[in-house]
């Protein structure tokens, strides 16, 4: 089936600092790619949805300077979290969607990001 | 707005005991709904889904069955097993051209005990 991966898994690192996250869809092309971010015991909520070779549309209350989104080819976006803060720590999934009549998102493992 | 309303969890049942998980949403037009799972350490995996009224998904045992006039999607499974122990999702999206947005419930824990 569809597999779609995350780099890294899991990351450490300083408050003030930024932090990329790939997300890649393995073996298929992904028109459109999501962000979710999910804290402890609670529901994924969608941060901003990203199509190939266009801007990301954020979802209200995201900041977009902060949270940077590149969606540069059909199998690879990335998430940067730029000056990150202790605040922005959670894990954060991606989704590829795929026009491929399914109208199914197929979701990475997650990045268990935490700020120091 | 589109909301989706799961039962709280956690739940905890014996092997091979009758589940059942609510799921009730609120939504605009005729959405699709789903049943996603997350296995500890993993991604969600689409369970199953439905696209209309009266339609059943169903795989590995689970069933669930989009009842438009209830507004529900619960999750059912007849003898679990310890292997399903894990957090499942309801969600719903807008059909239309191209991707749609998933709303997701907030998650019911399930452990199943030997």
């Amino acid at each position: 089936g569809a597999v779609v991966s995350q780099h890294p898994s899991w990351v450490i690192c300083k408050s003030g600092t930024s932090v990329k996250i790939e997300c890649r869809s393995l073996d298929f092309q992904a028109t459109t790619m999501f962000w979710y971010r999910q804290f402890p015991k609670q529901s994924l909520m969608l941060m901003a949805t990203s199509n190939e070779g266009s801007k990301a549309t954020y979802e209200q209350g995201v900041e977009k300077d902060k949270f940077l989104i590149n969606h540069a080819s059909l199998t690879l976006s990335t998430l940067t979290v730029t000056s990150a803060h202790p605040e922005d720590s959670s894990f954060y999934i991606c989704s590829a969607w795929t026009s491929d009549g399914t109208d199914t998102q197929y979701f990475g493992p997650g990045t268990r990001l935490t700020v120091l | 707005g589109n909301s989706v309303t799961q039962m709280e969890g956690p739940v905890t049942l014996s092997e091979e005991a009758f589940l059942t998980i609510n799921c009730t949403y609120t939504a605009t037009g005729y959405p699709s709904l789903f049943w996603y799972v997350q296995y500890p350490g993993e991604g969600l995996q689409l369970l199953l889904k439905a696209t209309k009224a009266d339609d059943k998904g169903s795989n590995k045992g689970f069933e669930a069955t989009y009842r438009k006039e209830t507004t529900s999607f619960h999750l059912e499974k007849g003898s679990v097993q310890v292997s399903d122990s894990a957090v499942y999702f309801c969600a719903l999206s807008r059909r239309g051209q191209g991707a749609q947005k998933l709303v997701f419930g907030q998650g019911t824990r399930l452990t199943i005990n030997p």
